[in-house]
């Protein structure tokens, strides 16, 4: 099915380790987005990516690796995960044009202890 | 900094009655979207609005662009326990999008 899927869904794990965020989309859309969405402030873009080999940094990117090899994939690379990084963290991508609509795929809630 | 500014955060009402929210911002924007995000879920686009003034409307949804395009309201007319959601409104720069916080909605039965 055409779509965009994120995993793992839920992971816990601990301060100081390395975790990696999957997202796949099945649109060839040229844009892909990742997003942390706390409590009292809504979505923020960590980063996002135009095409393949082309990232560029959101409003929170500190403490954030990002690459795009593929057009499909969008890995999210917490390299030293920190307790403020506990979120819940969307993927999103769309094609192009300004007003085109973003699809987001369901999530990773992440704990770190 | 919080760009886009949303009220109310939260709203609990009744099944069958009105209410409307918010997204406000001091900056003039070339579009608004709006988004509804369920639990466990995603945001999923309702609407995109362009023109200052615009109306549009989906079904018993309402969206309304400020004139100045610095604002935009949602109204829903007789909620449904399915409109419970939280509502979020982004601008789009340069292919970066901005949300607001949200308003979180309970419609009760």
């Amino acid at each position: 099915d055409a779509g965009i899927t994120q995993s793992p869904r839920y992971k816990i794990t601990e301060t100081g380790r390395q975790v990696t965020l999957m997202c796949h989309q099945t649109w060839s859309h040229s844009y892909m987005f990742w997003y942390r969405q706390d409590l009292g402030h809504g979505l923020r873009l960590i980063y996002y990516s135009a095409a393949a080999d082309i990232t560029d940094k959101g409003e929170v990117p500190d403490g954030y690796v990002v690459s795009r090899s593929k057009t499909e994939n969008f890995p999210l690379t917490l390299e030293s995960a920190t307790r403020s990084q506990t979120s819940v963290y969307f993927c999103a991508s769309k094609s192009t044009g300004n007003n085109q609509p973003q699809h987001f795929g369901d999530g990773t809630r992440l704990s770190i202890l | 900094t919080q760009l886009l500014e949303q009220s109310p955060q939260f709203l609990s009402i009744q099944e069958g009655e009105n209410l409307t929210v918010y997204c406000n911002s001091s900056s003039v924007f070339s579009s608004l979207q709006w988004y509804r995000q369920e639990p466990g879920e995603g945001p999923v686009l309702l609407v995109t609005v362009v023109t200052g003034g615009e109306v549009k409307k989906l079904k018993r949804l309402t969206f309304q662009f400020g004139d100045a395009r610095k604002d935009s309201s949602l109204h829903i007319t007789a909620a449904q326990t399915g409109d419970t959601g939280l509502y979020l409104c982004a601008f789009p720069d340069f292919n970066k999008f901005y949300f607001g916080s949200g308003t979180k909605l309970n419609v009760k039965p």
